[in-house]
């Protein structure tokens, strides 16, 4: 069964911390997005990864093909960094399976 | 006008009625998607469609009937919907279906009644 695992559900944290969100999911895939959603339900697309490392401005996504795993990491956070943070996998078989999402609130 | 926009924005409809939710991107994009967002529920796909050619269906229920007459507009049509489909309905789009970056419209927050 195509499973996909965000960690943790929730997360608050004070601004200035390093950031860290967990997605793990059951079998080999084709790829991995990050999405942001805002509170109102604006979706943006963070990354597409298919192996190895992405860094764009604070943000940082990291995928392990052998461990199933990957990480989103948010460097020097800010209080507008809050949103839902959702991880995708594609498993090739035309299916895209998402994520509960993980909820951040990044206190001033 | 950019990126995708998705009209209209709000919707509340009793259940014997007919309405249709528009997507319109401007990004030369060949693939768009609806997607489903319940309360408390993960997001899901519904359709996809890849050069006005519709690729996925994941099961939907035929109350939900989707038209893409073109790459650039993409229609979901409904009818004699339930409660339980009260949610958001995203569009987005993309160059190339599933595996490229998806441009997501705002959404249409949709109550049955």
């Amino acid at each position: 069964k195509n499973e996909v695992e965000q960690s943790p559900q929730n997360l608050t944290a004070q601004e200035g911390e390093f950031i860290t969100i967990n997605c793990s999911y059951s079998v080999g895939i084709s790829a991995l997005h990050w999405l942001q959603q805002h509170p109102g339900g604006g979706i943006v697309s963070l990354f597409m990864l298919s192996s190895g490392k992405k860094k764009h401005g604070r943000l940082i996504a990291t995928i392990n093909i052998q461990e199933k795993h990957s990480s989103l990491h948010i460097t020097a956070s800010h209080p507008r960094d809050s949103a839902v943070y959702i991880c995708a996998v594609y498993f090739g078989n035309e299916k895209l399976t998402f994520g509960t999402g993980t909820r951040l609130t990044i206190i001033p | 006008e950019t990126g995708v926009t998705q009209t209209p924005r709000h919707l509340v409809m009793g259940m014997t009625n007919k309405k249709s939710l528009k997507c319109e991107q401007h990004l030369g994009h060949n693939a768009m998607y609806w997607y489903k967002q319940s309360a408390k529920k993960p997001l899901e796909l519904m359709f996809v469609y890849n050069f006005k050619e519709q690729t996925e269906n994941n099961s939907v229920p035929s109350r939900f009937s989707p038209e893409c007459p073109n790459s650039s507009h993409l229609f979901l049509h409904l009818h004699t919907l339930q409660p339980e489909d009260s949610a958001l309905y995203l569009c987005a789009s993309s160059m190339r279906p599933i595996t490229d970056t998806q441009y997501f419209g705002p959404g249409t927050r949709l109550t049955v009644l």
